[in-house]
């Protein structure tokens, strides 16, 4: 079955410091890859999205992923967090037309 | 662009009565909407899927009949929780999309806090 796994629950980094958001994903064929975030009580915003080329790929806010298909991974990355970063992320992955996201990452980001 | 939008964002209710909650793409016509579930510090759940003019499909272990899913236009579908119980409390996000191949994403709504007690 096609999944996507986000190992770690809540990571905490200090204001300024860099984050890493790891996603693996579980699909026969590479599936478009998908960064979500969600604020607390809102819907979600799409950070980037992965379909096909570049596997660097640049989102909104400063954030970035790469696809690695040898690790099935697509891990989301920022250089330098700000406090307003402090979210709930989601990775994703869409197979035929249905998205599946994964478990989630809380982010809090302390000063 | 693409935006898109949730009616109510939050809504209180009896146990026992039924609440319509309604999704619509703004600036864009919707091909396909998504219906989701979200409990407290946990994923999104997909319930259905619907096309306009066209039944939704259910995912597995959703009762249809409970959570009904009307996609009346290419801008507008509504999900109606009937007989809703404590354990239909949620929040629900709809999400529309202009086509389901090729490179279409999600356009999410902000999502619906519903409270049954």
């Amino acid at each position: 079955a096609q999944s996507v796994t986000q190992p770690d629950i809540h990571i905490t980094v200090s204001e300024g410091a860099s984050l890493e958001l790891r996603c693996n994903y579980s699909y026969g064929a590479t599936p478009y890859l998908f960064w979500y975030v969600q604020s607390p009580g809102q819907g979600l915003q799409l950070l980037l999205k992965y379909f096909s080329g570049d596997t660097l790929v640049q989102g909104i806010k400063g954030f970035e992923a790469e696809f690695k298909r040898s690790q099935s991974s697509f891990n989301l990355r920022k250089p330098s967090v700000h406090w307003s970063d402090a979210a709930e992320y989601f990775c994703a992955g869409r197979y035929d037309y249905k998205l599946s996201f994964g478990a989630g990452t809380t982010v809090t980001v302390r000063a | 662009g693409a935006v898109v939008s949730q009616h109510p964002s939050r809504v209180i209710c009896k146990s026992g009565t039924s609440v319509k909650i309604e999704c619509r793409s703004l600036d864009f016509q919707a091909t396909t909407m998504f219906w989701y579930r979200q409990f407290p510090k946990q994923s999104l759940m997909l319930m259905a899927t619907s096309n306009e003019g066209s039944k939704a499909t259910y995912e597995q272990g959703v009762e249809k009949d409970k959570f009904l899913i009307n996609h009346a236009s290419l801008t507008l579908s509504t999900l109606t929780v009937t007989s809703a119980h404590p354990e239909d409390s949620s929040f629900y996000i709809c999400s529309a999309s202009p086509g389901t191949g090729g490179n279409y994403e999600q356009y999410f709504g902000p999502g619906t806090r519903l409270t049954v007690t």
